[in-house]
């Protein structure tokens, strides 16, 4: 069952946020989330484990509601190089850094 | 750290060739991932090894579709008599058993004519 994100697009003003939401059917061990730029490997921003464990740059941050099975991705004072695809990436309660199955993604635009 | 590198980047390939990808992981992974991206999707799940075993195929892995990781290094993914519907982005990540992040290449685009 593929994640769902929202929005699926949103458009900001340098120095504005912004707020990502993930949400799974399915229990979760963990959610990682990755940036993309067009033509571009996903990059890796932040991962959320189950217990309350996080690991990710220093100026994104995250939560995870694990009784919702819900992530939401925070961005603030929001730069040029901020834009692309954002997808989060879910893993199932097997855990061990096994599958992602990711979402549709959410297209985000930084204008000056 | 030179990060996980693929090749070819591009391939441009008829209908029914047999095409092979090539995956050089960070090199104190051991564990190595396959991923399919079609315009405007996520990633979709391949297969997965850790060191030279294969531990999980995906379903939408075709009987045309042979990963391998012979020396628990660099993986290599072979798509047989390929269809029109086999275009996509092909991407590798990789991750250590003991970290949770998998950090990926830049992919292979593949356009089957």
């Amino acid at each position: 069952q593929q994640p769902v994100q929202s929005p699926q697009a949103v458009i900001l003003r340098e120095g504005e946020d912004a707020v990502i939401n993930c949400s799974s059917s399915k229990a979760l061990y963990s959610v990682h989330w990755y940036r993309q730029k067009h033509g571009e490997a996903p990059v890796f921003l932040m991962i959320l484990l189950k217990g309350g464990e996080q690991k990710g740059h220093e100026k994104i941050s995250a939560s995870f509601n694990e009784k919702k099975q819900q992530s939401s991705l925070y961005l603030t004072a929001s730069q040029l190089s901020y834009s692309g695809t954002y997808f989060c990436g879910t893993e199932g309660l097997t855990g061990g850094g096994n599958k992602l199955t990711f979402g549709t993604g959410t297209q985000l635009k930084v204008e000056l | 750290d030179t990060g996980v590198s693929q090749d070819p980047r591009h391939k441009i390939t008829k209908r029914g060739q047999n095409v092979t990808f090539r995956c050089d992981p960070i090199s104190e992974h051991n564990r190595l991932y396959w991923y399919r991206q079609t315009l405007g999707q996520g990633p979709e799940f391949l297969t997965y090894f850790q060191n030279e075993a294969q531990l999980e195929k995906s379903r939408l892995l075709s009987d045309r579709f042979s990963a391998e990781r012979p020396k628990g290094s660099f993986s290599t993914l072979e798509i047989q008599r390929t269809e029109q519907g086999d275009s996509a982005m092909y991407l590798c990540a990789s991750s250590h058993h003991r970290e949770y992040t998998q950090y990926f290449g830049p992919g292979t685009r593949l356009t089957v004519l």
